[in-house]
């Protein structure tokens, strides 16, 4: 079975500050993972995706993503946050379920930034 | 359109009545799922569509859930019986092929059960 773990329900930072959103996964084989963002009554947007090549993933908004085989982790990164960036955030496993593929997602972590 | 439609937006219905839920995907996106979102549950899969094979009905979580896809293209969820319980965000997304590619989602549509 596949899941995904996003430990952290809420995260607070300023302004300014870097931000790490943490994933952790379980898959038997390579997955390809991704990043979604949220933002209030909104469907969800693609910010990055991993499946082979370059661990180290870039993505849009600033975002970048490291695949970590040895923690099957796939953790969220920006050096630097802007308060538009408050969002919900969600990371997404993509594999084979009895021969579908159908993305599993973590719960979501939802991100709020001070001024 | 250039995205993922769902309608209506919105639904409050009172407990026991059969509610309907339809999502027009992207023009030419042969694969189509459906996902619930309640408050702090994450996504939780319901039904996946791909071309014209059998759909992958797991997630469906009772027999008063249901789902089709006409000529391949629109999708409608019926959910019968509504229940308190179902009061969730239920969430259309469509890709090109399926397997690797990313999801379009559409804005999704908030029922409510009364």
């Amino acid at each position: 079975a596949q899941s995904v773990t996003q430990p952290d329900i809420h995260i607070t930072v300023s302004e300014g500050a870097s931000l790490e959103l943490r994933c952790n996964y379980s898959y038997g084989a390579t997955p390809y993972l991704f990043w979604y963002v949220q933002s209030p009554g909104q469907g969800l947007q693609l910010l990055l995706k991993y499946f082979s090549g370059d661990t180290l993933v870039q993505g849009i908004k600033g975002f970048e993503a490291e695949f970590k085989r040895s923690q099957s982790s796939f953790n969220l990164r920006k050096p630097s946050v802007h308060w538009s960036d408050a969002a919900e955030y969600f990371c997404a496993l993509g594999g084979l379920s009895g021969g579908s593929y159908i993305p599993t997602f973590g719960r979501g972590t939802s991100l709020i930034v001070h001024p | 359109g250039a995205g993922v439609s769902q309608s209506p937006s919105n639904k409050v219905t009172e407990k026991g009545k059969d509610v309907e839920l339809r999502c027009d995907p992207i023009s030419g996106h042969t694969a189509l799922y459906w996902y619930r979102q309640s408050l702090g549950q994450g996504l939780e899969f319901l039904i996946y569509f791909q071309g014209n094979s059998a759909p992958d009905k797991s997630g469906l979580p009772s027999d008063r859930f249901s789902a089709e896809r006409t000529g391949g293209s629109v999708s409608t969820l019926t959910i019968q019986r509504t229940q308190q319980e179902d009061s969730a965000v239920y969430l259309c997304a469509s890709s090109p092929q399926g397997a690797g590619e990313k999801l379009f989602f559409g804005s999704g549509t908030q029922l409510s059960v009364l």
